[in-house]
Parts: structure tokens; C-alpha cells; sequence
């Protein structure tokens, strides 16, 4: 079955430290996103893709970075320079009017 | 920035119609309004979309306003795992489309 999967579900990593969250779809959609969710909060978008090694800061990329090196994976890295990393985040493909969710990463950064 | 304005909370009755408002006075005439939802600490599930006609499929009904400038995603018969955050999007579809969120409605429905 098409999807996509992020991976892993939960992360845990220390303060200071660089972490990259996996983003894969076999649904071969051309245009990718992240997003940051903090609780009861709305989605937020941080970066989004819509073609191979091309993308574009969302409204709150400050402390992310991405690569589109490949049409169906779009990694998203969280990096020391983000100063509250710990939330929930949510990747996205879309084709035209078709637009499909991940499952989420959690990350708690200690 | 977010092109829909929907309450930040509702109440519905479990077995009562769950009326969704959602207020989009700027669409474009070849924006679809589209209706997601998410239940807690998930992905958002794809529910409704429509262009200007009223539209129903097996999980909801959308009716779109004639000036276009507002909908209402309506659950007919809401029960409790229709708890979740509804969001409201408008988007041409095209791939160089951002899909941007707004707040949402929380939807609590209650036994």
C-alpha cells in the first residue's frame, strides 16, 4: 500500500545535539512538507519541497534544515540552533489535490 | 498565513449532527475548500472536499455558500471518535501550493 512513514515514532535526544527525522513516500508525489505541532497548538510549517533538490522555508525554519536529494525522501534535521526542539512533527506529500499525512515523530529533547 | 477562520472550540451530542463553520472570505475562484481532521497525536485524516457544490461522501457533508465565502463541514451523526481537531484549508491543488493550516476546531462530542 502507498503511504508515507516517518520514523522513528519517539526520539529522545540531549540538548545541543543535531537529530534527523526520516520522511519516505512510495506515493510519488512530487510536493513534501514538515511541520511542528506543540500541544494544542495548530500545524506549523517549517519547510516544504515541491520538486527534487529544490525547497522552501516555511513560516518557522529557524533552527531546521532539509534536503530533497530523492523524489520520495524528505529528512528533516533539527539542529542545535532550534531553542525549544522538543514537539511533535508531522511530514506530508501531495499530488495535486491529494495530500497524505505521516504518523508523527515525538521529539523530547532532555 | 492561514486563508480560513474556524472557532477555536464546539460541544455536540453523541447520535445529534455536528455543524462545522469555517469562514474563508478571501478564496480565490479556483480554490477548493478542504476539511481534515486529526485525532490526538496522530497524522491528519483527509475527510471532504469540495470546489462550489454542496458535496457528501460516507464520512460528511460540505456545504459551500454560494459567494463561496464561508462553508460548514456537517457530521450527520456525530459519535465519540469524531473527537478530534478540525481543520479547514483552501488550496487551488497545484504542487506549487503551500498547505498551510489554521487553528482548527477542537470538536469535543459528549455522551
Amino acid at each position: 500500500d502507498g503511504g508515507i512513514t516517518q520514523s522513528p515514532k519517539y526520539l529522545f535526544r540531549k540538548e545541543g545535539q543535531n537529530v534527523t527525522l526520516s520522511c519516505e513516500q512510495n506515493l510519488n508525489h512530487d510536493a513534501m512538507y514538515w511541520y511542528r505541532q506543540d500541544p494544542g497548538q495548530g500545524l506549523r510549517l517549517i519547510y516544504y519541497s515541491q520538486i527534487v533538490n529544490d525547497f522552501q522555508k516555511g513560516d518557522i525554519a529557524e533552527g531546521y534544515s532539509v534536503s530533497r536529494e530523492k523524489k520520495e525522501s524528505f529528512p528533516l534535521t533539527v539542529t542545535s540552533a532550534q531553542k525549544n526542539p522538543t514537539a511533535f512533527y508531522l511530514c506530508a506529500s501531495t499530488q495535486w489535490r491529494e495530500a497524505f499525512f505521516g504518523q508523527g515523530t515525538r521529539l523530547t529533547v532532555v | 498565513d492561514a486563508k480560513t477562520t474556524q472557532p477555536p472550540s464546539m460541544d455536540c451530542a453523541e447520535g445529534r449532527a455536528a455543524n462545522l463553520p469555517c469562514n474563508h472570505s478571501t478564496i480565490s475562484g479556483n480554490e477548493y475548500v478542504y476539511w481534515y481532521r486529526q485525532i490526538h497525536s496522530q497524522g491528519p485524516q483527509y475527510i471532504i472536499h469540495g470546489l462550489k457544490n454542496n458535496e457528501t461522501n460516507e464520512m460528511a457533508s460540505l456545504i459551500i455558500t454560494e459567494d463561496r465565502k464561508s462553508s460548514t463541514l456537517i457530521l450527520p451523526h456525530a459519535t465519540l471518535r469524531d473527537t478530534a481537531v478540525y481543520y479547514c484549508i483552501v488550496r487551488v491543488g497545484y504542487n506549487t501550493d503551500k498547505l498551510i493550516f489554521g487553528t482548527g476546531t477542537r470538536l469535543q462530542v459528549f455522551p
